[in-house]
């Protein structure tokens, strides 16, 4: 039971390059989500999808892009790396009334 | 709009101590309510959820948590605390069935003091 797992788990990238994390899930849920962790703001909500080729803003959109071709698929793209766009974010998939997390992955542009 | 305070970034207890973190909602609709916890390079866990039914929710390691609609207030406790306890723990709030999309707190970390 694999669940959530994205990756890369670390990545390393310069300012104005193109980063996609990716992530898959394993129980067909229908919604999916993209956080990101700072410290001093817990998590806040990047992007959501609530079904295939359905996604919606979240409360810090501006810099991202998602699609989801596929049920079990959420890629989170990074048109143009920013050194605030530093930090560790987790994908997430719910059913009914339940999220659940994956591991994570911890980006950092300099 | 939604929102969580947690209260205390940092809280420190003695292994064998009460453990209580704070948290207060701001929601216009009746919420729901969650407790998750982070290990170090880990992802979030779910220890527990209030989802409108009893008030006492009880959830792993021997976590609870209570609901109190005049107080807004959704404080999680543990009885003794355990040097395994140490971690990040977050409150978060939804008011979307299905949808779920969580409002999450700033966090309190917890350390255990042998």
């Amino acid at each position: 039971d694999a669940g959530i797992t994205q990756s890369p788990r670390y990545k390393i990238t310069e300012t104005g390059r193109q980063v996609t994390l990716m992530c898959h899930q394993t129980w067909s849920h229908s919604y999916m989500f993209w956080y990101r962790q700072d410290l001093g703001h817990g998590l806040r909500l990047i992007y959501y999808s609530a079904a295939a080729d359905i996604t919606d803003k979240g409360e810090v959109p501006d810099g991202y892009v998602v699609s989801r071709s596929k049920t079990e698929n959420f890629p989170l793209t990074l048109e143009s790396a920013t050194r605030s766009q530093t930090s560790v974010y987790f994908c997430a998939s719910s059913e009914l009334d339940t999220i659940y997390f994956g591991e994570g992955s911890w980006l950092t542009v300099v | 709009a939604q929102s969580v305070t947690q209260l205390g970034s940092h809280v420190s207890v003695s292994e064998g101590a009460l453990v209580l973190l704070r948290c207060n909602y701001s929601s216009s609709v009746p919420p729901y309510l969650f407790w998750y916890v982070q290990y170090p390079n880990q992802g979030l866990q779910l220890l527990l959820k209030y989802t409108s039914a009893a008030t006492l929710v009880k959830g792993i390691n021997g976590f609870e948590a209570e609901f109190k609609k005049s107080e807004t207030s959704f404080h999680l406790t543990k009885p003794s605390a355990h040097m395994s306890d140490a971690a990040e723990y977050f409150c978060a709030v939804s008011d979307l069935v299905g949808a779920q999309k969580l409002v999450f707190g700033q966090g309190t970390r917890l350390t255990i003091n042998p």
